[in-house]
């Protein structure tokens, strides 16, 4: 039971480098998600994906964009990282958008110098 | 004001203490409630959905209360592996919807 799977799970990078953060999930769940945490703030929201073929901003979308691959998979792009976007980022999924738990990936932790 | 707010931590209990949690929401349009356990340096787990009607599942049990817009989560009999952080987490219906995580309670249960 793989569940939710993130790559990679450690990643270093310069300022300014692009990278692209991957998620899958074989649950085959129609709603995905991106997330953020920082120590001391709750996780926040950065897109999401209610179902295969849409997304949408959450709480902190600058900075990122999203791609809805197909209904598995679900990635998200750093352009030019900066700094402020060192966190663990972590990838859920679920049934559905809004009413049902959400299931997570164990994290990417990335850190930009 | 957080929409999501719970207790302050750290909450330093006995093994087998009673220990609650308090998590109180601002949005009146929020719609489902879940309690998550998150250990250190892992991924948020799902420990259970909150109903109306209150909830129990062994050792825990869950409450809301729409009117006063809080929901909390009662831990009997605390193992010391229930040392963790305690998400609570409202989703919030507003034309699309709104997923907001409480900033956590970190628990130590001690020997």
């Amino acid at each position: 039971n793989a569940g939710v799977t993130q790559t990679p799970k450690f990643q270093v990078l310069k300022t300014g480098q692009s990278m692209t953060l991957q998620c899958a999930q074989d649950m085959n769940h129609n709603s995905m998600y991106w997330y953020r945490q920082d120590p001391g703030m709750g996780l926040r929201l950065i897109y999401y994906s209610a179902s295969e073929g849409t997304t949408d901003k959450g709480e902190v979308p600058n900075g990122y964009n999203v791609s809805r691959l197909n209904k598995r998979e679900f990635s998200l792009r750093l352009e030019s990282a900066a700094p402020s976007q060192t966190s663990v980022y972590f990838c859920a999924s679920s049934v559905s958008a809004g009413s049902q738990p959400q299931h997570f990936g164990d994290g990417t932790r990335l850190s930009i110098l | 004001r957080k929409e999501v707010e719970q207790d302050p931590g750290p909450f330093n209990v006995p093994e087998g203490a009673t220990v609650a949690f308090n998590c109180t929401y601002s949005n009146s349009a929020s719609q489902s409630f879940f309690w998550y356990r998150q250990d250190c340096r892992k991924e948020p787990k799902l420990l259970m959905s909150v109903y109306s009607s209150g909830n129990e599942d062994g050792r825990f049990t869950a409450q809301l209360n729409r009117a006063s817009q809080y929901i909390s989560l009662l831990i009997r009999d605390s193992k010391l592996s229930d040392s963790a952080t305690y998400l609570c987490v409202v989703n919030i219906r507003t034309g699309g919807f709104k997923t907001i995580f409480g900033a956590g309670t970190r628990l130590f249960v001690k020997a």
